[in-house]
């Protein structure tokens, strides 16, 4: 596609429940990452996927988050039992190998009520 | 451990005038800066970018410094326009790829 898509927008949910968000990054773009920013904050690093290599989960804050990235395209982040604390915007980036530049979605803004 | 840093949460600038944002680090590894800007309800967006063998990129109104032996890099906008005004992060990486945002400074440029 021409840009990174994410999915939901926008998703409000209740403390408990489980949520995943979608990220579609740029076709031929074989580095993915996922960010976080919540309120007031800078952007947190969650996990980064290159390729065919083991992912980099190093900033996953508990086992609650995971993510898979599926053929090597779209990804999917999935946080368990979800916390107040969790609201945030959850962003996605792609690149391609090596590259520094990442391009950035829109970002999902999640809502733990 | 915040590694890189970013001391203003805001900045207000005066249209037509300079506005200088700043950004410190404290990893001797990161070799690769960037500033990224983002507008509400986007994602960021690449601006500027120094690999640490310059100390100086420009860029249009956009020149970023670095100055590695302080650790210490700038970015300066001039002139400012309104449609500058935005949240600033200013990144870095060092090797794995893996960029290490500041928390963002909002500069609002006013009329």
């Amino acid at each position: 596609g021409a840009g990174v898509s994410q999915s939901p927008s926008n998703k409000v949910t209740e403390k408990g429940k489980d949520v995943e968000l979608r990220c579609d990054p740029i076709s031929g773009h074989t580095a993915l990452y996922w960010y976080r920013q919540s309120l007031g904050q800078g952007l947190e690093f969650l996990i980064y996927f290159q390729g065919n290599s083991a992912p980099d989960k190093s900033g996953l804050p508990s086992d609650r988050f995971s993510a898979e990235r599926t053929g090597g395209s779209v990804s999917t982040l999935t946080i368990q039992r979800t916390q107040q604390e969790d609201s945030a915007v959850y962003l996605c980036a792609s690149s391609t190998y090596g590259a520094n530049v990442l391009t950035f979605g829109a970002g999902s803004r999640l809502t733990v009520l | 451990d915040q590694q890189v840093k970013q001391n203003s949460p805001s900045l207000s600038v005066q249209e037509g005038r300079i506005s200088i944002l700043n950004c410190d680090y404290t990893n001797s590894m990161f070799d690769y800066f960037l500033w990224y800007k983002k507008y509400p309800a986007e994602g960021p967006t690449f601006l500027i970018s120094i690999s640490s063998i310059k100390d100086k990129n420009e860029d249009g109104r956009f020149t970023v410094f670095l100055n590695k032996s302080a650790k210490h890099l700038s970015l300066h906008i001039v002139p400012s326009q309104p449609g500058d005004s935005a949240v600033y992060f200013c990144a870095a990486s060092g090797g794995a790829q893996k960029l290490v945002f500041g928390q963002g400074t909002r500069l609002t440029i006013n009329p």
